[in-house]
């Protein structure tokens, strides 16, 4: 069945750059996209930007100068790296299959010193 | 960007009666293909966002026909008839007719 798995460092100094993967399993990624979507805690949900079945990108435009995202469809993973993080980064990140019927289980990250 | 504005509820709802929650778009999400680019979804305490609603209208796999989308190119509805205790959460609108994709700020369901 569709799954995807996000993970990463739970905790992220200020400044530092974030590397986050999804693993997914029962669909292929050149067939579907993939988008990543945050929510700091108590607060709502902010799409970050997307990776197409094609293997093009689009981004929200408030991250776009920190924020890349790609993949690696042989090991079925797709990667977001964001720099210069601050505290406001802090948030649950959860990334999803196009079209919003799957979503990850999400992983928590702090930013914190 | 589209922006995303959604209604509030007079929460609690008590058990067993309907719920109406409003979304605006400050543009239409009505395609020339005849689709409108809205989703819904319900994200319960504590999980992942569930998609309810897509195309405006179309209920997701496995989805409750309790639950039902309407509207038009910019004023939308989702509906939730004889509301039930597992429906409590945030519920949250979604425009995907451009980038980037945007949500409303949620609506939360609490019942009584």
């Amino acid at each position: 069945q569709v799954q995807l798995k996000e993970s990463g460092p739970g905790l992220v100094q200020p400044s530092q750059t974030l590397f986050l993967t999804c693993t997914v399993s029962g669909f292929s990624l050149t067939s579907y996209g993939v988008s990543w979507v945050r929510q700091p805690p108590g607060k709502g949900l902010e799409w970050m930007g997307r990776i197409q079945n094609g293997g093009s990108t689009d981004y929200n435009s408030a991250l776009k100068s920190r924020l890349s995202i790609s993949r690696d469809t042989s090991k079925s993973q797709v990667f977001l790296k964001m720099n210069s993080l601050q505290t406001e980064d802090t948030a649950m990140y959860f990334c999803a299959r196009s079209s919003g019927t799957y979503w990850g289980q999400g992983v928590m990250v702090t930013v914190s010193s | 960007d589209i922006v995303m504005t959604q209604g509030a509820l007079p929460n609690p709802v008590p058990s067993g009666e309907s719920a109406s929650i409003t979304c605006q778009s400050s543009k239409s999400l009505l395609h020339s293909n005849g689709k409108t680019y809205l989703n819904w979804y319900l994200q319960r305490p504590g999980q992942s966002p569930q998609l309810l609603i897509y195309w405006m209208s179309t209920r997701a796999s496995g989805v409750s026909d309790r639950f039902s989308g309407s509207g038009s190119g910019t004023d939308f509805t989702l509906k939730i008839s004889s509301v039930e205790a597992e429906d409590v959460g945030v519920y949250y609108c979604q425009q995907f007719l451009e980038y980037p994709l945007t949500f409303g700020s949620g609506t939360k369901l609490e019942i009584k």
